[in-house]
């Protein structure tokens, strides 16, 4: 099916670990994103690449990498995990420039204990 | 920072009633975007709006925007159950971003 596709969909973390999360999207979409969504903060917007080969930050970066590794897939690593970063985290995909709404995957839940 | 802000945070109605929510931002927008979050998954894009727009339908569902006011509304018309859900309102500046608020948690009692 068509989508936005995250793995792993759960993940347990000790402090200090490192993991990647992978992104796939199948609809040639141009932008890609990554968010985390904790309770009562809504989604905030980690990082983002509007097009293949750029990435810039959001409003929480800090702790993270991303690498928009072609047009379809976008990884976010987090090189030494802390419990502030356990969370839901979310990508999402879309054209771009205002054209239509974002497609999310399904997201994964990390816990970094 | 939060750009949309949603109101109420939470709303509980009985089925067969209208639900109406609302979302406030604080600069100028390109379009305005809404979404529904069933518990446990991730979100669903419902309908976009665009500044130059003041009113958007599909289906059971009618958006409003009033730029000079900067705030939009979502009526669901003759609720279902399966409307049960979170509803966020995200807007779209310039830089390619999308800001969300942090929702209305909709409830609709059987």
């Amino acid at each position: 099916n068509a989508g936005v596709t995250q793995t792993p969909k759960f993940q347990v973390l000790k402090t200090g670990q490192s993991m990647t999360l992978q992104c796939a999207q199948d609809m040639n979409h141009n932008s890609m994103y990554w968010y985390r969504q904790d309770p009562g903060m809504g989604l905030r917007l980690i990082y983002y690449s509007a097009s293949e080969g750029t990435t810039d930050k959001g409003e929480v970066p800090n702790g993270y990498n991303v690498s928009r590794l072609n047009k379809r897939e976008f990884s976010l690593r987090l090189e030494s995990a802390a419990p502030s970063q356990t969370s839901v985290y979310f990508c999402a995909s879309s054209y771009g420039q205002g054209e239509g709404g974002y497609t999310f995957g399904s997201g994964t839940r990390l816990t970094v204990v | 920072s939060q750009q949309g802000e949603e109101d109420p945070q939470a709303l509980s109605i009985q089925e067969g009633e209208n639900a109406t929510m609302n979302c406030s931002y604080k600069t100028s927008i390109n379009n305005l975007q809404w979404y529904r979050q069933n518990s446990g998954r991730g979100l669903v894009h419902l309908i976009l709006i665009r500044s130059n727009e003041r009113e958007k339908h599909s289906g059971r569902l009618r958006v409003t925007l009033d730029t000079s006011k900067k705030s939009s509304s979502l009526l669901i018309t003759a609720s279902r159950a399966a409307d049960t859900a979170s509803y966020f309102c995200a807007t779209d500046s310039r830089d390619d971003k999308i800001i969300f608020g942090k929702g209305t948690r909709l409830h609709i009692l059987p």
